[in-house]
């Protein structure tokens, strides 16, 4: 199967910095990438839809001046949590899609836990 | 709009017997429905998908699950339950008609086996 990575696994951080997590599809062009949010014992909620070359599609509720995501090339894709508060503690999820044979596929990275201090 | 539910937050089960994981869900049109395994800090692991054709679906793990289109249901289940099943488990859908439609995820259920 493909493989989704993110980077970094973990980052423990000061409230008020700023965080940015990489996801990379190692294998496949990922034409769409999602980034999910997940509270300890609670599923994942959608943050966010972005295509390569294209501003990201914010779920309601989302705060797309907060939750910064660029998705520059068919193979990257960053999630930038910007003025971090603890509250934005959680574990965070990015997806990849790809094209062609691939397109019913959607492959998970292993999530970054982010704890804002 | 797309929704899954998984109505059962814990199923505990003894090692050995078998096991269901209920969902149902509700989507237009056609639906895609897959279930996904979490251990604990870790990412989703795949498990099976419903796309078409027969409506019991084989996956990993000794995992199968049943598409019910009149009971709207996908519930997983597996014969012979093992201790190393305990994790957390998603049922998602995602709907036929657009390629940037996202898997929308029921809110998991945790299942225990007990030795």
């Amino acid at each position: 199967g493909a493989v989704v990575s993110q980077h970094p696994s973990w980052v423990i951080c000061k409230s008020g910095t700023s965080v940015k997590i990489e996801c990379r599809s190692l294998d496949f062009q990922a034409t769409t990438m999602f980034w999910y949010r997940q509270f300890p014992k609670q599923s994942l909620m959608l943050m966010a839809t972005s295509n390569e070359g294209s501003k990201a599609t914010y779920e309601q509720g989302v705060e797309k001046d907060k939750f910064l995501i660029n998705h520059a090339s068919l193979t990257l894709s960053t999630l930038t949590v910007t003025s971090a508060h603890p509250e934005d503690s959680s574990f965070y999820i990015c997806s990849a899609r790809g094209g062609g044979s691939r397109n019913n596929e959607q492959f998970f990275g292993p999530g970054t836990r982010l704890t804002v201090l | 709009a797309q929704s899954v539910a998984q109505p059962e937050d814990q199923v505990n089960v003894a090692e050995g017997n078998p096991l269901t994981v209920k969902c149902t869900y509700s989507v237009s049109g056609n639906p895609y429905l897959f279930w996904y395994v979490q251990y604990p800090n870790r990412g989703l692991q795949f498990l099976l998908k419903y796309i078409t054709g027969d409506n019991l679906v084989k996956g990993s793990y000794g995992f199968e699950a049943e598409f019910n289109k009149s009971q709207t249901s996908f519930h997983l289940k597996k014969p012979s339950a093992l201790v190393s099943d305990s994790a957390l488990y998603f049922c998602a859908v995602r709907a036929t008609y657009s390629g940037n439609t996202p898997l929308v995820f029921g809110k998991g259920t945790r299942l225990s086996v007990i030795a």
